[in-house]
C-alpha cells in the first residue's frame, strides 16, 4: 500500500483559500481518480485521469481542478475553498485497464472553516 | 454516464447469519464490478470482484452475483462474524469511469 500516498493527511484552511492535496503512486499504473467521502454520499468521483496529460469530469468536478503533466502524480486543487467541501478525499489509481483492482491512499481529511 | 445505487444503506445481522448487500447500475457498457470494504477510519479495500464474462464468483464465506439482464449484481457473505462489521463499496466501471455506490454499514452483533 506504500505506492499510493496522499499529502497532507489532514488540512484546515480558511474559506476562499487556495488548497492544493498531492497524490503519489510508485506503480506507473495508467488511471487515477479523486473521490469524495460524505456520510450518506459514499465516494464520489471528481475527476479521474487516463494517462498524463488526459484528465475528466466526474460526477462532482464544480469547484475542483487537476493536473497530471506526470504519470505519478495527480494533484487536486480547490481553487477557492468553501464550506460545502470540507470532506474526506481519496486518490485511487488502477492498471492499464479500468476492469483491474484500484489501490487508494490513505485519505487526506480537509475542513474548511 | 454509469449511475450505480445500493441497498440497504444499513444491514444489522447476528454473528453467524448471512448478508446480502444489492447495487444496480445504469451503463450496460459497464464490464467490471469489484466489492470494496473500508473499515472505520481506513482506506477502501477491494474485497472480491467480478467480470461481466462470469455470474457468479465466490471466496470463502464471499460471493459476488451479477445478472447483466437487469443489470443487478449482489454480495453475499455467508457466517458473519464481528470482524465483518465495515462499510461495504459496490462499484461498476466501463469506459474508464469508476463510479461507487452510496455504501452499505454492516454491523455484526455477536
Amino acid at each position: 500500500d506504500a505506492g499510493i500516498t496522499q499529502s497532507p493527511r489532514y488540512k484546515i484552511t480558511e474559506t476562499g483559500r487556495q488548497v492544493t492535496l498531492m497524490c503519489h503512486q510508485t506503480w506507473s499504473h495508467s488511471y487515477m481518480f479523486w473521490y469524495r467521502q460524505d456520510l450518506g454520499h459514499g465516494l464520489r468521483l471528481i475527476y479521474y485521469s487516463a494517462a498524463a496529460d488526459i484528465t475528466d469530469k466526474g460526477e462532482v468536478p464544480d469547484g475542483y481542478v487537476v493536473s497530471r503533466s506526470k504519470t505519478e502524480n495527480f494533484p487536486l486543487t480547490l481553487e477557492s475553498a468553501t464550506r460545502s467541501q470540507t470532506s474526506v478525499y481519496f486518490c485511487a489509481s488502477s492498471g492499464t485497464e479500468t476492469n483491474t483492482e484500484a489501490f487508494f491512499g490513505q485519505g487526506t481529511r480537509l475542513t474548511v472553516v | 454516464g454509469e449511475n450505480v445505487e445500493q441497498h440497504p444503506s444499513t444491514l444489522s445481522v447476528q454473528e453467524g447469519d448471512s448478508a446480502v448487500i444489492k447495487c444496480t447500475y445504469s451503463d450496460s457498457a459497464s464490464n467490471y464490478f469489484p466489492w470494496y470494504k473500508q473499515e472505520l477510519g481506513k482506506r477502501p479495500q477491494l474485497i472480491i470482484d467480478i467480470r461481466s464474462n462470469v455470474g457468479e464468483k465466490k471466496d470463502q464465506r464471499i460471493a459476488v452475483t451479477l445478472n447483466k439482464t437487469a443489470k443487478h449484481f449482489s454480495l453475499h457473505i455467508t457466517e458473519t462474524q464481528p470482524e465483518d462489521s465495515a462499510v461495504y463499496f459496490c462499484a461498476a466501471t466501463g469506459f474508464q469511469k469508476l463510479v461507487f455506490g452510496t455504501g452499505t454499514r454492516l454491523l455484526v452483533s455477536p
